[in-house]
C-alpha cells in the first residue's frame, strides 16, 4: 500500500511570499489532515476534511492560510502571505477508522 | 477542549538501561492514545495504537500502558539501545475524529 505522498519536502522562501504545499493521501481513505508542527512541538491540527467537504478548520489562521481538497482526494494547502512565524513542518494524515498514516512532510523556511 | 501533556521534554540515559515515557491528557472521553516515533528530519511513525477498552499494547520492547480514569498513559522501553534516540509522541484521538498531540519527549540513548 502506498503511503501518503506530500511535496515539495523543503521549501525557502521570504516573507510575504505565497506557497503552496500538496498532498496525495491513501486510496480510499477518506479522512485528510494538515498538521502544523513548529519546531520543539507537537503537531496542532490546521484544518480536517471529511471526503471534499471541511469538517473542523477552527485552528486555521484563514487570513493568511487556505485549503481545499479536489474531488475528495489530492489536497492543496496555500499561505499567502508567509511570515516569519510559519517556519515550521506541515504535515498531511489521512485515515480510515482505528488509523492514521502521515506524510513525511514538508519543511517550511520563512526568510 | 483536549489538552495532552508529555514529561520529561527531554530524556538522556545510557544504553541498556529502562526507562518510562509519561504522558496525560484531560478529556479521558477518547478512543484510542497512539505512540508515534519521530526521528529528525521525518515525518511520524505509529508505534503503538491503545483502544479504550484496553489497558496495555506491546511490541517488541516497547509496552504502552493506559488509565483512561486518571488520564495517563505510559510508554516503557526496555533494555535502551541508541537506535532508540529520537522524539517519541504522544496523541489522543477523541470525538472530534482526530489526534490531539503533546509536544513530545527527546530520547537520547548513550552507548
Amino acid at each position: 500500500e502506498a503511503g501518503v505522498a506530500q511535496s515539495p519536502r523543503y521549501k525557502i522562501i521570504e516573507k510575504r511570499q505565497s506557497v503552496a504545499f500538496w498532498c496525495n493521501p491513501i486510496s480510499g481513505h477518506a479522512t485528510l489532515y494538515w498538521y502544523q508542527q513548529i519546531l520543539g512541538q507537537g503537531p496542532k491540527l490546521l484544518i480536517q476534511f471529511q471526503n471534499n467537504g471541511v469538517v473542523d478548520d477552527s485552528q486555521l489562521p484563514k487570513d493568511r492560510f487556505s485549503a481545499e481538497r479536489l474531488k475528495g482526494v489530492d489536497s492543496t494547502l496555500k499561505i499567502q502571505p508567509a511570515k516569519l512565524e510559519d517556519s515550521a513542518v506541515y504535515l498531511c494524515a489521512s485515515s480510515i477508522p482505528g488509523g492514521y498514516t502521515f506524510g513525511s512532510g514538508t519543511r517550511l523556511t520563512v526568510v | 477542549k483536549q489538552e495532552v501533556t508529555q514529561i520529561p521534554a527531554a530524556l538522556s540515559v545510557p544504553e541498556g538501561e529502562n526507562l518510562v515515557l509519561n504522558c496525560s491528557f484531560t478529556d479521558s472521553a477518547i478512543y484510542n492514545l497512539q505512540w508515534f516515533r519521530q526521528d529528525p528530519g521525518k515525518g511520524l511513525t505509529s508505534l503503538l495504537l491503545i483502544q479504550s477498552s484496553q489497558r496495555e499494547q506491546t511490541s517488541g520492547r516497547l509496552n504502552a500502558s493506559l488509565d483512561k480514569s486518571s488520564g495517563r498513559s505510559t510508554l516503557y522501553i526496555a533494555a535502551s539501545q541508541p537506535g532508540d534516540s529520537a522524539t517519541y509522541l504522544c496523541a489522543a484521538y477523541g470525538s472530534a475524529r482526530q489526534l490531539t498531540f503533546g509536544s513530545g519527549t527527546q530520547l537520547t540513548v548513550l552507548p
